[in-house]
């Protein structure tokens, strides 16, 4: 257990409604990350984090935003939720680059 | 454009069998690569990480190669069981801490 939670778990919501998917940890770890995983495409990086109020884009950053005012809580936000956003959303920390990567246990989003 | 590929999607072996998994990636020099575990509903679990300096890296039943010159790893679960059968991802890490990951291959090991 690396101390990792995301909440909620599971959500269903209507599309132009905004989300917000909460990234909590308990180990001070500096880098956190937010995937989306889709059939067919596997898992992609949305945003991550190297630090307090340090946040880059991945590779499918459209319509989503983040924010990591302090070390344990990294958000993620999408502005308005569209049904190409359906999927299933992980958080990950690690203390640094290069080493092990911890991933939460998933949270399961639908736009209806 | 980066792209990571693992060679296929589905990979069935008999128990007791060496199963080998492949990653091929192409624009992208990677500090490091690292293979990880996902079962069913779950999130991934990390497994081995090789750096691009390193050639060979084991860890019980498991053995990772990295090739930067051919830009592939290969993954290998020697003595395989029913236990091992998952998906298998591999991922490739950047000195600034970003990390991207393949598609998967999902191995299925029949008694």
């Amino acid at each position: 257990d690396a101390g990792i939670t995301q909440s909620p778990r599971h959500k269903v919501t209507e599309t132009g409604t905004p989300v917000t998917l909460r990234c909590h940890q308990t180990e001070n770890h500096r880098y956190m990350y937010w995937y989306r995983q889709d059939p067919g495409h596997g898992l992609r990086l949305i945003h991550y984090s190297y630090g307090v109020k340090d946040t880059d884009k991945g590779e499918v950053s459209d319509g989503y935003s983040v924010s990591r005012s302090k070390t344990e809580d990294f958000l993620l936000t999408l502005e308005s939720a569209t049904s190409s956003q359906t999927s299933v959303y992980f958080c990950a920390i690690t203390t640094g680059s290069g080493n092990t990567i911890y991933f939460g246990e998933g949270s399961w989003l639908t736009v209806v | 454009s980066q792209k990571i590929e693992q060679n296929s999607e589905a990979l069935n072996i008999q128990e007791g069998k060496t199963a080998t998994l492949t990653c091929n990636y192409t624009n992208y020099s990677p500090a490091y690569l690292q293979w990880y575990r996902q079962d069913p509903g779950r999130g991934p679990v990390f497994l081995l990480l090789i750096r691009e300096n390193e050639k060979e890296k084991r860890k019980e039943r498991l053995k990772v190669t990295f090739d930067t010159t051919l830009k592939q790893s290969l993954f290998h679960i020697t003595a395989s069981q029913p236990a091992d059968s998952a998906t298998y991802l591999c991922a490739l890490g950047s000195n600034t801490g970003k990390l991207i990951f393949g598609q998967g291959t999902t191995l299925q090991v029949k008694p």
